[in-house]
Protein backbone atom coordinates (compact mmCIF):
# COMPACT_ATOMS: atom_id res chain seq x y z
CA UNK A 1 0.00 0.00 0.00
CA UNK A 2 0.91 3.49 -0.33
CA UNK A 3 2.71 5.84 2.50
CA UNK A 4 2.06 8.27 4.56
CA UNK A 5 4.41 9.86 6.70
CA UNK A 6 3.85 12.48 9.49
CA UNK A 7 6.06 14.01 11.48
CA UNK A 8 6.75 14.82 14.44
CA UNK A 9 5.01 11.77 15.77
CA UNK A 10 4.79 13.78 19.66
CA UNK A 11 4.90 17.21 21.00
CA UNK A 12 5.08 18.77 23.95
CA UNK A 13 4.73 22.62 23.85
CA UNK A 14 3.37 24.91 26.29
CA UNK A 15 0.18 27.14 26.01
CA UNK A 16 0.20 30.23 23.56
CA UNK A 17 3.06 28.66 21.13
CA UNK A 18 2.30 27.56 17.45
CA UNK A 19 2.91 23.72 16.60
CA UNK A 20 3.53 22.53 12.82
CA UNK A 21 2.79 19.13 11.87
CA UNK A 22 3.73 17.92 8.66
CA UNK A 23 2.27 15.56 6.11
CA UNK A 24 4.05 13.92 3.24
CA UNK A 25 3.00 11.15 0.53
CA UNK A 26 5.77 9.25 0.21
CA UNK A 27 5.56 7.09 -3.11
CA UNK A 28 2.48 9.00 -4.73
CA UNK A 29 0.84 12.17 -5.57
CA UNK A 30 -1.91 13.37 -3.71
CA UNK A 31 -4.12 16.14 -4.79
CA UNK A 32 -6.38 16.09 -1.55
CA UNK A 33 -4.93 15.50 1.93
CA UNK A 34 -7.56 15.19 4.76
CA UNK A 35 -6.34 16.30 8.55
CA UNK A 36 -8.03 14.50 11.39
CA UNK A 37 -8.32 14.55 15.13
CA UNK A 38 -9.20 12.13 17.71
CA UNK A 39 -9.93 11.97 21.31
CA UNK A 40 -9.52 9.28 23.46
CA UNK A 41 -11.86 6.22 22.59
CA UNK A 42 -13.85 8.72 20.48
CA UNK A 43 -14.08 8.35 16.53
CA UNK A 44 -12.14 10.28 14.30
CA UNK A 45 -13.29 14.02 13.74
CA UNK A 46 -12.48 15.26 10.43
CA UNK A 47 -11.07 18.96 10.50
CA UNK A 48 -10.54 19.79 6.78
CA UNK A 49 -9.64 19.24 3.56
CA UNK A 50 -6.67 20.39 2.18
CA UNK A 51 -6.47 20.56 -1.83
CA UNK A 52 -3.14 21.30 -3.86
CA UNK A 53 -2.92 24.70 -4.67
CA UNK A 54 -5.68 25.85 -3.17
CA UNK A 55 -7.18 27.12 0.09
CA UNK A 56 -8.21 24.16 2.71
CA UNK A 57 -11.97 23.26 3.13
CA UNK A 58 -12.71 23.26 6.52
CA UNK A 59 -15.78 21.46 8.52
CA UNK A 60 -18.32 23.30 10.78
CA UNK A 61 -17.34 24.07 14.20
CA UNK A 62 -12.96 24.34 13.40
CA UNK A 63 -11.42 28.14 13.14
CA UNK A 64 -9.40 27.81 10.11
CA UNK A 65 -7.35 30.71 11.87
CA UNK A 66 -6.29 28.67 14.59
CA UNK A 67 -5.93 25.47 12.40
CA UNK A 68 -4.08 27.05 9.62
CA UNK A 69 -3.11 24.51 6.51
CA UNK A 70 -1.32 24.86 3.71
CA UNK A 71 -1.08 21.95 0.58
CA UNK A 72 1.83 23.66 -1.45
CA UNK A 73 2.91 20.69 -3.49
CA UNK A 74 1.57 17.42 -4.54
CA UNK A 75 3.20 15.24 -1.52
CA UNK A 76 3.10 17.62 1.29
CA UNK A 77 0.63 19.26 3.69
CA UNK A 78 1.22 20.89 6.91
CA UNK A 79 -1.26 21.77 9.44
CA UNK A 80 -0.01 24.94 12.19
CA UNK A 81 -1.83 24.87 15.22
CA UNK A 82 -1.41 28.41 16.33
CA UNK A 83 -1.84 29.74 19.75
CA UNK A 84 -1.78 26.32 21.02
CA UNK A 85 -3.96 25.84 24.20
CA UNK A 86 -4.29 22.33 26.36
CA UNK A 87 -7.75 21.94 24.81
CA UNK A 88 -5.98 21.48 21.56
CA UNK A 89 -4.48 18.42 23.62
CA UNK A 90 -5.12 15.49 21.13
CA UNK A 91 -4.42 13.09 18.57
CA UNK A 92 -3.68 14.46 15.19
CA UNK A 93 -3.73 11.65 11.84
CA UNK A 94 -3.54 13.53 8.60
CA UNK A 95 -4.09 10.94 5.10
CA UNK A 96 -3.69 11.31 1.90
CA UNK A 97 -6.12 10.25 -1.32
CA UNK A 98 -4.92 7.90 -3.94
CA UNK A 99 -6.79 9.17 -6.77
CA UNK A 100 -6.81 6.20 -8.96
CA UNK A 101 -8.60 3.78 -6.70
CA UNK A 102 -10.12 6.78 -4.32
CA UNK A 103 -8.59 4.97 -1.18
CA UNK A 104 -7.50 7.51 1.76
CA UNK A 105 -4.03 5.38 3.52
CA UNK A 106 -2.94 7.30 7.02
CA UNK A 107 -0.03 8.89 8.27
CA UNK A 108 0.95 7.40 11.63
CA UNK A 109 -0.70 10.59 13.45
CA UNK A 110 0.86 12.97 15.74
CA UNK A 111 0.35 13.35 19.47
CA UNK A 112 -0.04 16.87 20.48
CA UNK A 113 0.08 17.79 24.61
CA UNK A 114 -0.22 21.34 25.36
CA UNK A 115 0.58 22.31 28.72
CA UNK B 1 -29.80 9.28 11.64
CA UNK B 2 -25.80 8.48 10.99
CA UNK B 3 -24.86 8.80 7.40
CA UNK B 4 -22.93 5.68 8.46
CA UNK B 5 -23.68 3.36 11.18
CA UNK B 6 -21.78 0.42 13.15
CA UNK B 7 -22.69 -1.54 15.95
CA UNK B 8 -19.89 -0.48 18.39
CA UNK B 9 -19.69 -3.64 20.26
CA UNK B 10 -17.72 -4.73 21.67
CA UNK B 11 -17.47 -7.80 20.22
CA UNK B 12 -15.83 -10.62 22.60
CA UNK B 13 -14.96 -13.70 20.19
CA UNK B 14 -12.80 -16.81 21.18
CA UNK B 15 -9.76 -17.39 19.19
CA UNK B 16 -11.00 -19.50 15.94
CA UNK B 17 -14.38 -17.91 15.61
CA UNK B 18 -15.96 -17.00 13.20
CA UNK B 19 -17.63 -13.09 12.95
CA UNK B 20 -19.26 -10.78 11.45
CA UNK B 21 -19.49 -6.75 11.14
CA UNK B 22 -22.37 -4.87 9.77
CA UNK B 23 -22.47 -1.31 8.21
CA UNK B 24 -25.51 1.11 7.17
CA UNK B 25 -25.09 3.83 4.98
CA UNK B 26 -28.08 6.46 4.09
CA UNK B 27 -27.12 8.39 1.29
CA UNK B 28 -27.67 6.22 -1.91
CA UNK B 29 -25.02 8.12 -3.71
CA UNK B 30 -22.28 6.37 -1.72
CA UNK B 31 -19.93 5.09 -4.30
CA UNK B 32 -16.89 3.77 -2.80
CA UNK B 33 -16.43 1.61 0.25
CA UNK B 34 -13.63 0.60 2.53
CA UNK B 35 -12.86 -1.46 6.02
CA UNK B 36 -9.79 0.09 8.28
CA UNK B 37 -8.50 -1.47 11.22
CA UNK B 38 -7.51 0.84 13.98
CA UNK B 39 -5.52 -0.40 16.96
CA UNK B 40 -5.19 1.42 20.13
CA UNK B 41 -3.48 4.77 20.04
CA UNK B 42 -2.74 4.07 16.36
CA UNK B 43 -4.12 5.52 12.20
CA UNK B 44 -6.31 3.40 10.88
CA UNK B 45 -4.98 1.20 8.27
CA UNK B 46 -6.78 0.27 5.32
CA UNK B 47 -8.64 -3.48 5.32
CA UNK B 48 -9.78 -3.92 2.47
CA UNK B 49 -11.58 -1.75 -0.06
CA UNK B 50 -15.23 -3.51 -0.81
CA UNK B 51 -16.38 -3.88 -4.21
CA UNK B 52 -19.95 -4.64 -5.38
CA UNK B 53 -18.78 -8.32 -6.12
CA UNK B 54 -17.86 -8.98 -2.80
CA UNK B 55 -13.84 -9.77 -1.94
CA UNK B 56 -11.41 -11.66 -0.42
CA UNK B 57 -8.02 -11.05 1.12
CA UNK B 58 -6.83 -14.41 3.12
CA UNK B 59 -9.63 -14.76 6.30
CA UNK B 60 -11.24 -11.12 5.30
CA UNK B 61 -14.03 -10.92 3.13
CA UNK B 62 -16.47 -8.03 2.71
CA UNK B 63 -19.99 -7.46 0.72
CA UNK B 64 -21.62 -4.45 -0.55
CA UNK B 65 -25.32 -4.76 -0.01
CA UNK B 66 -26.76 -1.54 -2.93
CA UNK B 67 -30.29 -2.29 -2.59
CA UNK B 68 -30.05 -2.53 1.31
CA UNK B 69 -27.39 0.14 2.00
CA UNK B 70 -25.11 -2.08 4.06
CA UNK B 71 -21.42 -3.64 3.66
CA UNK B 72 -20.20 -6.26 5.63
CA UNK B 73 -16.93 -8.10 7.19
CA UNK B 74 -16.58 -11.73 7.92
CA UNK B 75 -13.45 -12.88 9.62
CA UNK B 76 -12.74 -16.00 9.65
CA UNK B 77 -10.52 -18.18 12.30
CA UNK B 78 -10.07 -15.27 14.16
CA UNK B 79 -6.48 -14.51 15.78
CA UNK B 80 -5.56 -12.84 18.69
CA UNK B 81 -4.18 -9.76 16.41
CA UNK B 82 -7.27 -9.21 15.26
CA UNK B 83 -8.37 -7.87 18.02
CA UNK B 84 -8.92 -4.00 17.11
CA UNK B 85 -11.61 -1.46 16.32
CA UNK B 86 -13.08 -1.84 12.88
CA UNK B 87 -14.05 1.60 10.86
CA UNK B 88 -16.55 1.47 8.27
CA UNK B 89 -15.94 4.17 5.44
CA UNK B 90 -18.21 5.39 2.80
CA UNK B 91 -16.92 7.67 -0.12
CA UNK B 92 -20.05 10.29 -1.27
CA UNK B 93 -20.40 13.02 -3.32
CA UNK B 94 -17.76 15.69 -3.94
CA UNK B 95 -15.35 13.52 -2.37
CA UNK B 96 -16.07 13.02 1.48
CA UNK B 97 -14.90 10.22 3.43
CA UNK B 98 -17.95 9.43 5.81
CA UNK B 99 -16.59 7.48 9.02
CA UNK B 100 -18.68 4.70 11.34
CA UNK B 101 -17.73 4.91 15.06
CA UNK B 102 -16.40 1.86 14.39
CA UNK B 103 -16.86 -1.62 15.88
CA UNK B 104 -14.51 -3.24 18.84
CA UNK B 105 -13.29 -6.52 18.93
CA UNK B 106 -12.13 -8.83 21.15
CA UNK B 107 -10.87 -12.02 20.32
CA UNK B 108 -10.07 -13.75 23.53
CA UNK B 109 -7.56 -16.68 24.12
Amino acid sequence: GAVVSQHPSRVICKSGTSVKIECRSLDFQATTMFWYRQFPKKSLMLMATSNEGSKATYEQGVEKDKFLINHASLTLSTLTVTSAHPEDSSFYICSARWTSTDTQYFGPGTRLTVL
Amino acid sequence: RKEVEQDPGPFNVPEGATVAFNCTYSNSASQSFFWYRQDCRKEPKLLMSVYSSGNEDGRFTAQLNRASQYISLLIRDSKLSDSATYLCVALGGTYKYIFGTGTRLKVLA
